[in-house]
C-alpha cells in the first residue's frame, strides 16, 4: 500500500514570491508521481508527472517538481507565483508495476491550499 | 469540447433516501473512476470500470454502487444515503491502459445528506 504526505495544509504567499509545496510519500514499491491542481469550483487537472528520467520534471503554468527517492520526496515549486495560482494542490502517487487499470487508482494526499495576496 | 460532465452538480438528501449521480465522457475513455473529496482527506477511490461491462471495488465502496452504462456514461448509486456521505464527488476518465495517473475530471457533484 501507498501513502501519501502533504506537509502544510495551508502555504499563504505574497504575488511574486517563491514556493514550495512538500509532497512526501510512502512505498513498498516503485512509484510514478504526480502533482494535480484543483481551481475553486473546478475539477482536477494534472499539472506535471515523474515516471521516469530526469528527477526535475517541469509543468504548466510555470511549476516544477523535483523527485528525491532517498528521501521518498516530490516538493513542487515556482520561483514566482500569480494570483491566478491561487488553488488547492494535491500530490498523488501510483504504484508503478501496478499496469493496465491500475494506473487509474491514484493514492492523493490531503491538499496543500496556496493563498497568493497581491 | 465537453470532456467528463457530472449532474447534478448539488444536491440534498435526507438520511435514508437514495440518489443516482451520473457521469458522461466525451473523449472515447476506455476507463472512468468516481472519487470522493472530504476536507483534509484528499480524494479516495470508490469504484472504477476498466473498461465498459467492466467495475470493480476501490478504497471506499461501502454505501455505493455502480453502473457502466456504455463506454461513455458511468454512474453511482446512493441507495440509502447517510451523513457519512456528505462529500464532493468527482468523476474521471483515463485514455489508454498503459499511461500512468493522467486523470481527467469532471467539476465535482456537491452532496449533502441531512
Amino acid at each position: 500500500a501507498q501513502s501519501v504526505t502533504q506537509l502544510d495544509s495551508q502555504v499563504p504567499v505574497f504575488e511574486e514570491a517563491p514556493v514550495e509545496l512538500r509532497c512526501n510519500y510512502s512505498s513498498s514499491v516503485s512509484v510514478y508521481l504526480f502533482w494535480y491542481v484543483q481551481y475553486p469550483n473546478q475539477g482536477l487537472q494534472l499539472l506535471l508527472k515523474y515516471l521516469s528520467g530526469s528527477t526535475l520534471v517541469k509543468g504548466i503554468n510555470g511549476f516544477e517538481a523535483e523527485f528525491n527517492k532517498s528521501q521518498t520526496s516530490f516538493h513542487l515549486r515556482k520561483p514566482s507565483v500569480h494570483i491566478s495560482d491561487t488553488a488547492e494542490y494535491f500530490c498523488a502517487v501510483n504504484p508503478s508495476n501496478a499496469g493496465g487499470t491500475s494506473y487509474g487508482k491514484l493514492t492523493f494526499g490531503q491538499g496543500t491550499i496556496l493563498t497568493v495576496h497581491p | 469540447n465537453a470532456g467528463v460532465t457530472q449532474t447534478p452538480k448539488f444536491q440534498v438528501l435526507k438520511t435514508g433516501q437514495s440518489m443516482t449521480l451520473q457521469c458522461a465522457q466525451d473523449m472515447n475513455h476506455n476507463s472512468m473512476y468516481w472519487y470522493r473529496q472530504d476536507p483534509g482527506m484528499g480524494l479516495r477511490l470508490i469504484y472504477y470500470s476498466a473498461s465498459e461491462g467492466t467495475t470493480d471495488k476501490g478504497e471506499v465502496p461501502n454505501g455505493y454502487n455502480v453502473s457502466r452504462l456504455n463506454k461513455r456514461e458511468f454512474s453511482l448509486r446512493l441507495e440509502s444515503a447517510a451523513p457519512s456521505q456528505t462529500s464532493v464527488y468527482f468523476c474521471a476518465s483515463k485514455a489508454g491502459r498503459t499511461i500512468p495517473g493522467e486523470l481527467f475530471f469532471g467539476e465535482g457533484s456537491r452532496l449533502t445528506v441531512l
